[in-house]
C-alpha cells in the first residue's frame, strides 16, 4: 500500500503564474482533505470532500484557489494567480468515513510550494 | 471557539531524560484529542489518540478538563523520538482536525 500520494512534491513558480497539486488518496477512504501548512505553523483545513462533495470549503479562498474531486477518488487543488503569501506546503490526507471521524487521518508526503 | 495551543516551539532533552510536551486546548463539551508526530523526511502520522488511553513507544498523555490539557509524556527519552509533535482536537461537528502549531522535540545523546 503506497498510502497518500501527493505530487508534485516540490514547485517554484513566480508569483502570478498558475499551480496544480494532485493528490490520490488510499483506497477505499472516502475523505479527503486538503491541508495548508505554513513555515512554523500546524496544518489548517482548507477543504474536505466526502467523496465527490465539498462538504467543508469555508476556509478555501475561492477567488484564487479552487479544488475539484472527480469521481470521488483522485483531487486536484488549484491556485491561479499565485501570491508570495501562498509559499507553504500543501497537505493531503485521507479517512475512512463513518457517522464519527475517528481522528486517524493518512496524510501525504506534502507539495512545497514556493512563489518568488 | 475550538483551539489547540503548544506553547513550547523547541524542547530539547538529553537522552534518558523525561519529556513533557505540553498540549492546551479550548472546546466546549467533551473533547477528542489526538498527538500526531512527524520524523524527519517522513510523512505526519498519528502517535496516539486520549479516547484509546494507550502507550505508544513509551508515549501517554493524559486528559485533564480542569486544566484543559492534554500533555504528552515519556519518562525516558530516546535520540529516535527527536521529531516534530503536534496536538490536534477534532472539530465540534467531529469532522476534521485543528492542529496547534507543533513542538520541536531535540533528544541528544
Amino acid at each position: 500500500e503506497a498510502g497518500v500520494v501527493q505530487s508534485p512534491r516540490y514547485k517554484i513558480i513566480e508569483k502570478k503564474q498558475p499551480v496544480a497539486f494532485w493528490c490520490n488518496p488510499i483506497s477505499g477512504h472516502n475523505t479527503l482533505y486538503w491541508y495548508l501548512q505554513n513555515l512554523g505553523q500546524g496544518p489548517e483545513l482548507l477543504i474536505r470532500y466526502e467523496n465527490e462533495e465539498a462538504v467543508d470549503d469555508s476556509q478555501l479562498p475561492k477567488d484564487r484557489f479552487s479544488a475539484e474531486r472527480l469521481k470521488g477518488v483522485d483531487s486536484t487543488l488549484k491556485i491561479q494567480p499565485a501570491e508570495l503569501g501562498d509559499s507553504a506546503v500543501y497537505l493531503c490526507a485521507s479517512s475512512l468515513t463513518g457517522t464519527r471521524n475517528t481522528g486517524e487521518l493518512f496524510f501525504g508526503e506534502g507539495s512545497r510550494l514556493t512563489v518568488l | 471557539a475550538q483551539r489547540v495551543t503548544q506553547p513550547e516551539k523547541l524542547l530539547s532533552v538529553f537522552k534518558g531524560a523525561p519529556v513533557e510536551l505540553k498540549c492546551n486546548y479550548s472546546y466546549s463539551g467533551s473533547p477528542e484529542l489526538f498527538w500526531y508526530v512527524q520524523y524527519s523526511r517522513q510523512r505526519l502520522q498519528l502517535l496516539l489518540r486520549h479516547i484509546s488511553r494507550e502507550s505508544i513507544k513509551g508515549f501517554t498523555a493524559d486528559l485533564n478538563k480542569g486544566e484543559t490539557s492534554f500533555h504528552l509524556k515519556k519518562p525516558f527519552a530516546q535520540e529516535e523520538d527527536s521529531a516534530m509533535y503536534y496536538c490536534a482536537l477534532l472539530n465540534q461537528a467531529g469532522t476534521a482536525l485543528i492542529f496547534g502549531k507543533g513542538t520541536t522535540l531535540s533528544v541528544s545523546s
